[in-house]
């Protein structure tokens, strides 16, 4: 069955530094990849699509990769804030209407002063 | 805009007893979604409409039931609650397919049941 694995829980950075993300997939061959972030108590915000043809997508300090050869999607945030501690989620779609979002499970990122 | 509104924000249930969830949202948008999330389990999706009077089935579908009467709500039922049902409820809806389309999400709703 297909997988995704968002490979920390939790990952602790010092501000100012780049924190990297980590989303691998298998039995699955997706033509979208989506990023989400989620505050305590709150619903997911869309941050970033990229598609398959795409190697890599960037907005302000976000950066996303997506490579289907090693079936994975990095997710980069540089010079970190301690506003940037949330939980980040990883999302997989095929193409075609009818096709839905698979949720990774999420990394917890703590960005300390 | 509100975005997407989601009632109520919290409620407890006994097992057996039935409730509705209501999403509703103002950005004129196609798709809905309704997704359960749990510790360690991520978000998974129960069912999902692609437009007015549609409704489809999403991953985890079994003792929910939907209802898209108006292209603005979209209703999630539970008939029967049992407490394999306790989890957080989001709402979501996005302009075109979600595959490749933003999805905007509620605040979500608390359900606990006993």
């Amino acid at each position: 069955s297909q997988k995704i694995e968002q490979n920390s829980e939790a990952l602790n950075i010092q501000e100012g530094k780049t924190a990297t993300l980590t989303c691998n997939y298998t039995n699955y061959s997706p033509a979208y990849l989506q990023w989400y972030r989620q505050d305590p108590g709150r619903g997911p915000v869309f941050l970033l699509l990229i598609r398959e043809n795409e190697k890599e997508k960037r907005k302000e300090r976000l950066k996303v990769t997506f490579d289907t050869t090693l079936k994975q999607s990095l997710f980069h945030i540089t010079a970190s804030q301690p506003a940037d501690s949330a939980t980040y989620l990883c999302a997989l779609a095929k193409g075609g209407s009818q096709g839905n979002l698979i949720f990774g499970k999420g990394t917890k990122l703590s960005v300390k002063p | 805009n509100a975005g997407v509104t989601q009632t109520p924000k919290f409620r407890v249930l006994k097992t057996g007893q039935s409730m509705t969830l209501l999403c509703a949202q103002d950005m004129n948008h196609e798709y809905m979604y309704w997704y359960r999330q749990d510790p360690g389990m991520g978000l998974r999706l129960i069912h999902y409409s692609v437009g007015e009077g549609t409704t489809a089935k999403g991953e985890v579908p079994d003792g929910y039931n939907v209802s898209r009467l108006k292209k603005q709500n979209f209703l999630l039922g539970l008939e029967s609650a049992a407490p394999s049902q306790t989890s957080v409820y989001f709402c979501a809806s996005s302009l075109g397919a979600g595959a490749y389309n933003e999805q905007f999400f509620g605040p979500g709703t608390r359900l606990t049941v006993l």
